[in-house]
């Protein structure tokens, strides 16, 4: 069963400049979600897809979109680049989004670098 | 408010040694859930153990226990006879059920343990 996979995994971008990184989940799994894992911040909360929907997003400003298509891959994306983006960024899926019961398994990130 | 306190950043221990990593949360709600993730330095973080707020069994897994104290918030993680490859960054993590808020964990900032041969 293949795991989560995150694409790409490193890319070098300059600030100003706008990425999409790339998610697919485990086969069947319908919920995504995402986090920026920086060292001074630590492993924050994104935003989550389930059924193509937006369920929840974390405190993060409108730069930071993402979606969900129908066979569950999800994309995010970040606008206008701040040195500050530069993170590992980590996708996570599972199969439902009941409410904090599930377990979430994680992709090997994207680790972007802002310039 | 929701947060998870790792005190501990760095530990370091000799190969077999027994080495316990600390987790204390806090929540207003009554159903929640704790884990433990583990991230080797591939980057991905890899689940160990879900526990909800209603069990507070202790668990024994191979060389890994956890015990959850509900009365101290605390949630913590024990490796016995440690090896060169439990090297990572722990972290523990907390959902909230009753919030309907899906899949949103919050993390502690982690332990990197290092195992020394």
């Amino acid at each position: 069963k293949a795991g989560v996979t995150q694409t790409p995994r490193y890319l070098i971008k300059t600030r100003g400049q706008q990425v999409t990184l790339s998610c697919s989940p485990i086969s069947g799994h319908r919920s995504v979600s995402w986090y920026q894992q920086t060292p001074g911040q630590g492993l924050q909360f994104l935003f989550e897809y389930f059924s193509e929907t937006q369920r929840n997003k974390g405190n993060f400003p409108g730069r930071f979109s993402g979606r969900q298509f129908s066979n569950s891959r999800s994309e995010m994306n970040v606008s206008t680049l701040e040195l500050g983006d530069s993170a590992l960024y980590l996708c996570a899926s599972s199969f439902h989004s009941l409410s904090g019961a599930n377990v979430l398994t994680f992709g090997a990130g994207s680790r972007l670098t802002v310039l | 408010a929701q947060k998870v306190t790792q005190a501990q950043t760095e530990i370091s221990v000799v190969e077999k040694e027994d080495v316990t990593l600390d987790c204390v949360y806090e929540t207003r709600d009554t159903t929640y859930y704790l884990f433990w993730y583990k991230q080797p330095p591939s980057g991905e973080l890899v689940f160990l153990i879900r526990r909800n707020s209603f069990d507070e069994q202790n668990e024994i897994s191979g060389r890994y226990s956890w015990n959850f104290q509900k009365s101290t918030s605390s949630f913590n993680f024990t490796i016995t006879a440690s090896q060169v490859v439990d090297s990572a960054v722990y972290f523990c993590a907390l959902s909230e059920a009753s919030k309907n808020t899906g899949n949103q964990f919050y993390f502690g900032t982690g332990t990197s343990l290092t195992v020394i041969p």
